[in-house]
């Protein structure tokens, strides 16, 4: 069955740094959602992308779609302590179930003031 | 406001004891979701439904069951067949197919 796979686990940045996480699926997605989850609390939607290739940008955030939409990335520029949190993408394969949105397992993001 | 309302926050279950964890949401949305997160892991789907009266298992249906008798409400039982419940649970809804999910503040779940 399908995998989304996201690396890397664990990212420690320093304020003001930069940082990629990626987002890695085994087969084609219809289209692919960014979550956020806070320490304690329970995910919040970012984005979603659906189209091969799509950029898209939410102030210092930046989410892309590859061109074979079996892989995505969250860049985030200038990190500042709020960003700190779990990241997650989600993923529908173009074979499955409409209710099966398949999840990584997440960036823990900390940062460092 | 609308929104998702989960409850309780936490939950003490004992061996053998079937628990219910309620959701409740009054976004008016058609779909609703169960998912289990276990630490360092990402959301698992347990079960989901589109409209009332139907459901379907998701990824980690065994020892868990669940009814949609009214659009707004979707609660999920794990029963005792479920081995190792002890995880966070989180009940998520959306408007249609492939829209965003919008989640409750989920219920912690542990074994006594």
């Amino acid at each position: 069955g399908q995998q989304v796979m996201q690396i890397p686990q664990y990212q420690h940045v320093q304020e003001g740094e930069d940082f990629t996480t990626y987002c890695n699926s085994s087969t084609t997605l219809s289209n692919i959602q960014w979550y956020k989850q806070r320490p304690g609390g329970h995910p919040v939607f970012l984005i979603q992308l659906v189209k091969s290739g799509e950029v898209k940008k939410q102030k210092r955030l930046t989410f892309q779609f590859g061109e074979a939409k079996k892989n995505s990335s969250l860049h985030i520029t200038a990190t500042q302590t709020t960003d700190v949190g779990t990241y997650f993408c989600a993923g529908r394969g173009t074979t499955d179930s409409w209710g099966k949105l398949q999840f990584g397992a997440g960036t823990q993001v900390v940062v460092t003031p | 406001d609308g929104g998702i309302t989960q409850s309780p926050k936490y939950l003490f279950r004992k061996e053998g004891q079937n628990v219910t964890l309620s959701c409740e949401q009054n976004l008016n949305h058609d779909a609703m979701y169960w998912y289990r997160q276990d630490p360092g892991q990402g959301l698992r789907l347990i079960y989901y439904s589109q409209i009332v009266n139907d459901f379907q298992k998701g990824d980690i249906a065994e020892g868990y069951s669940v009814s949609r008798e009214k659009k707004e409400s979707f609660p999920l039982t794990v029963t005792s067949a479920q081995k190792n419940p002890t995880a966070f649970y989180l009940c998520a809804s959306t408007r249609r197919v492939g829209q965003p999910q919008h989640f409750g503040d989920g219920t912690r779940l542990s074994i006594l």
